[in-house]
């Protein structure tokens, strides 16, 4: 089975800028998820949706980041505008199943300067 | 709450030994363990995961053990091979819920 797919896999842009990440979650996965990654932490999340609703975004800072899942599938995470503490590494996950089993994408690496 | 504290931060061990990492909770709700492995580059992926029925779940040569009264859990890695040098994520969940908590990461590098 395909896995998880991110793009871009890297992204420098100038802080105050905007930049847009896309998830393509495995086919049949119903929860998708938004982790960010620190460098040298474990990952936070900052989304998680159910088909296309929202469950929990408890962590994500409304203020600057947005996140939508059009359709139940494809989702894009929304920076405007970048901070330099936003460099990280973006993570998607998608699962087919209550209580964890995630697949993971490779991630977008963001760097923010 | 929510915490997941993990340790040690970065571990060294030679090939063919025994790789302990260790983890720490604090919510009594989670009822779901797993441990990812992540290489540079790549995102985590799941390697083991453990719910707090049983005290060890083993597969292969990686093993956890789970003390549910000292709410903590550890991985066990033995006969360490060069492959298996990569970053170790624990974590945990409530069943329910799916969010994961992550610990911080451990290092581990696998020497000849």
């Amino acid at each position: 089975e395909a896995g998880v797919a991110q793009s871009p896999r890297y992204k420098i842009i100038e802080k105050r800028q905007s930049v847009a990440f896309w998830c393509n979650p495995i086919s049949g996965h119903a929860t998708l998820y938004w982790y960010q990654q620190i460098l040298g932490q474990g990952p936070k999340l900052l989304i998680q949706f159910q088909n296309n609703g929202v469950v929990d975004d408890s962590q994500l800072p409304k203020d600057r980041f947005s996140a939508e899942r059009l359709k139940g599938v494809d989702s894009t995470l929304k920076i405007q505008p970048a901070k330099l503490e936003d460099s990280a590494v973006y993570l998607c996950a998608s699962s087919t199943i209550t209580g964890g089993g995630y697949t993971f994408g490779s991630g977008t690496r963001l760097t923010v300067v | 709450q929510q915490q997941v504290k993990q340790s040690p931060q970065s571990l060294i061990v030679q090939k063919g030994g025994i790789s302990i990492i260790n983890c720490a909770y604090e919510n009594t709700a989670f009822d779901y363990f797993p441990w990812y492995q992540q290489f540079p580059g790549k995102g985590p992926a799941l390697l083991i995961a453990i719910r707090p029925d049983v005290s060890e779940k083993k597969e292969g040569r990686f093993t956890i053990s789970f003390n549910k009264s000292a709410k903590q859990f550890s991985l066990h890695i033995m006969d360490s091979q060069p492959g298996d040098s990569a970053t170790y994520f624990c974590a945990a969940s409530n069943f329910g819920n799916e969010k994961l908590t992550f610990g911080t990461g451990t290092r581990l590098t696998i020497i000849p």
